[in-house]
């Protein structure tokens, strides 16, 4: 039971541009959503987080924006620069704060 | 894609007694598996890193001897809380490395009482 969608498993975005994740999920009774970034050998880390409440967080070059009634989430992030490239987890969490998480997607973000 | 089992999904104990999670890589040989703790609203806590066949690596303030963790196999690994107390009480995930794939498990409630 897939409740965290990450329908692209690679994204390829030229330096300076924006790239933009997406996620979708199932469970109307998430209230919390989270985006962790991956590097190759390492575990993911803590990115940004938006709670239901809101529609849009912002940090830096990076932005989740939410819409709840299409139970959708994405990742912007701009510019994008070489650094980024990494795979990127969304995650979602209901009232227990127990997390569901994606499968991932593969950003590339070329010089 | 890859699925990672876990299993229980959720477990309730009694103060003293040990739990075992159980994580499997279904349809790939996972080389690496991680073990993580989530507090709630807040990010994952790396608890351990396990490669098949060797002894775990340990995060700093994690104690080994409570949280036992065996991969024994390239498909499984386990997690064993030991004499449990209610401050363990938490959500634990898994994952499983491979071929520079990584997947989650589903995730096991804990809870002591």
């Amino acid at each position: 039971d897939q409740q965290v969608k990450q329908n692209s498993p690679s994204l390829s975005v030229q330096e300076g541009r924006i790239s933009i994740l997406n996620c979708d999920y199932t469970n109307s009774m998430f209230d919390y959503f989270l985006w962790y970034k991956k590097y190759p050998a390492e575990g993911p880390t803590f990115l940004i987080s938006i709670s239901s409440i809101k529609d849009k967080n912002e940090d830096g070059r990076f932005t989740v924006f939410l819409n709840k009634s299409a139970k959708h989430l994405s990742l912007h992030i701009v510019p994008s620069q070489p650094g980024d490239s990494a795979v990127y987890f969304c995650a979602a969490s209901d009232g227990n704060n127990d997390m569901r998480f994606g499968a991932g997607t593969r950003l590339t973000v070329k010089p | 894609g890859a699925v990672v089992s876990q299993h229980p999904s959720w477990v309730i104990c009694k103060s003293g007694t040990s739990v075992k999670i159980e994580c499997r890589s279904l349809d790939f040989q996972a080389t690496t598996m991680f073990w993580y703790r989530q507090f709630p609203k807040q990010s994952l806590m790396l608890m351990a890193t396990s490669n098949e066949g060797s002894k775990a690596t340990y995060e700093q303030g994690v104690e080994k001897d409570k949280f036992l963790i065996n991969h024994a196999s390239l498909t499984l690994s386990t997690l064993t809380v030991t004499s449990a107390h209610p401050e363990d009480s938490s959500f634990y995930i898994c994952s499983a490395s491979s071929d520079g794939g990584y997947t989650f498990g589903s995730g096991t409630r804990l809870t002591v009482v």
